[in-house]
């Protein structure tokens, strides 16, 4: 059953702290999108990639948040330092090469103390 | 940018009873609109996309419309069960997607 994977499921940390998330996304899909989820701003995009080439990051704050693809099977967001305010999930969701769906993985909880 | 506006916020039914999920968008390029199915503690799910070269598109209980010109589409879930209890969210955009507020839906047995 093809699936994105996100690591880790659940991460608390104290501010000032670097996180990094994870994400396999399915084998054969070829873009790979990164969410934030809060209850404020709901689901907003933070950056997506496609065939490994960052196409959009112009959601995610640029002083602290870098999301890389370092090979085809592996997706990174970063944050550094962490602050409270980042608190929230983070989803990885990947799509289909030609396709507009995207799958999305079961997320970060991310608690940034 | 896209703007995508969602209504109800929340919205109870009785099983069986039909719900519908209105959204609007502000970006007459747009031309992708998802909707996801989101459940406690999971990511969204996709469950039915239309194109803004077609009206309508169904698939078994849960149907969407769209109307480019009012830059209207909605969700229409038929014959509702517990099991469709969840947060459902509406999409659009062109190379990208914004997502709507979430409307909590609650299947009332």
């Amino acid at each position: 059953d093809a699936r994105v994977t996100q690591t880790p499921r659940h991460k608390v940390t104290e501010m000032g702290q670097e996180v990094t998330m994870r994400c396999q996304p399915i084998l054969g899909h070829n873009t790979v999108f990164w969410y934030r989820q809060t209850m404020m701003q709901g689901l907003e995009l933070l950056a997506y990639f496609r065939n490994r080439a960052p196409l959009d990051d112009s959601g995610m704050p640029k002083d602290r948040f870098s999301a890389e693809m370092p090979d085809a099977t592996l997706a990174t967001l970063k944050i550094q330092p962490s602050e409270p305010r980042d608190s929230a999930v983070y989803f990885c969701a990947s799509g289909p090469q030609g396709a507009r769906e995207a799958f999305f993985g079961q997320g970060t909880r991310l608690t940034v103390v | 940018g896209e703007n995508v506006e969602q209504h109800p916020s929340t919205l109870s039914v009785q099983e069986g009873d039909s719900a519908v999920i209105k959204c609007t968008y502000s970006d007459s390029a747009s031309n992708y609109f998802p909707w996801y199915k989101q459940e406690l503690g999971k990511g969204p799910q996709l469950i039915i996309d239309i194109r803004s070269n077609v009206g309508e598109k169904k698939d078994q209980r849960i149907a969407v419309t769209l109307n480019k010109t009012a830059k209207h589409f909605s969700l229409h879930i038929t014959e509702t069960q517990p099991e469709d209890s969840a947060v459902y969210f509406c999409a659009g955009g062109y190379q990208k997607v914004t997502f709507g507020t979430g409307t909590k839906l609650q299947v009332i047995p």
